[in-house]
């Protein structure tokens, strides 16, 4: 069946950088694009962006862009993110999703997901 | 970007009773591209509808979701023990796909 494993959780300081991993399993990695959301606490979920993993293009919601960088090693069945300049506001649990169909893009529903990376950001 | 408003925040009902929950979004979501999940205490979400009607793969016929436009709703026509959770709509017509902030349904 389908699985995707992140790593694990992660705390962090002020300015520092986060990278998290989404390893697939149990399908073509490269036919269905991998999305990144996230939720802080006592907040809704949040849509950060997308990979075509395909092709590796990505595309991101305007409040992370200059901010996120999703990119995947095909070889490795793995995708990543990466969030830079981190606040106290990224503290929330990091979350790889896959698209519900192999011919979606960014407008997707999701099938599977992560089991979440808690990220802390605090000094 | 559109914003989902879900009502009620919490449902207190009993089990074998209907449940309807709703979401409504500040401009019209096109091609119902409209999805709801179900998430539990320390679970990822689960996919149960997309399309605003499909069921996804799985999921009970006791699930069902209408709507279109500005208007969704998800109906559980009897609850079970295991429908007690977290329910989100999700747009993802236009971008950002945005979520709705969640209707709890917890037990009267």
């Amino acid at each position: 069946q389908v699985q995707l494993v992140q790593s694990g959780p992660e705390v962090k300081k002020p300015g520092a950088s986060v990278k998290i991993s989404c390893t697939a399993s149990g399908y073509t990695f490269t036919s269905y694009a991998l999305h990144w959301v996230r939720q802080a606490p006592g907040q809704r979920l949040e849509w950060m962006g997308w990979i075509n993993v395909g092709n590796g293009k990505t595309e991101f919601s305007p409040k992370f862009q200059g901010r996120v960088t999703i990119t995947r090693d095909t070889s490795a069945s793995t995708a990543y993110m990466e969030l830079r300049s981190l606040r106290s506001e990224d503290t929330a649990v990091y979350s790889c999703v896959r698209v519900g169909a192999a011919y979606c893009g960014g407008e997707c529903y999701f099938d599977s997901w992560g089991q979440g990376t808690l990220v802390t950001v605090s000094s | 970007e559109t914003v989902l408003t879900q009502s009620p925040g919490t449902l207190s009902l009993s089990p074998e009773e209907r449940a309807t929950l709703s979401c409504r979004a500040s401009q019209s979501v096109t091609r119902s591209y409209l999805a709801w999940y179900q998430q539990k205490p320390g679970q990822a979400p689960r996919l149960l509808i997309y399309g605003a009607s499909i069921r996804a793969t799985g999921i009970p016929d006791r699930f069902s979701g209408s709507g279109s436009g500005t208007d969704f709703t998800l109906t559980i026509s009897r609850l079970e023990p295991e429908d007690f959770a977290v329910y989100y709509c999700q747009q993802y017509a236009s971008s950002p796909g945005t979520f709705g902030q969640g209707t709890k349904v917890e037990i009267k």
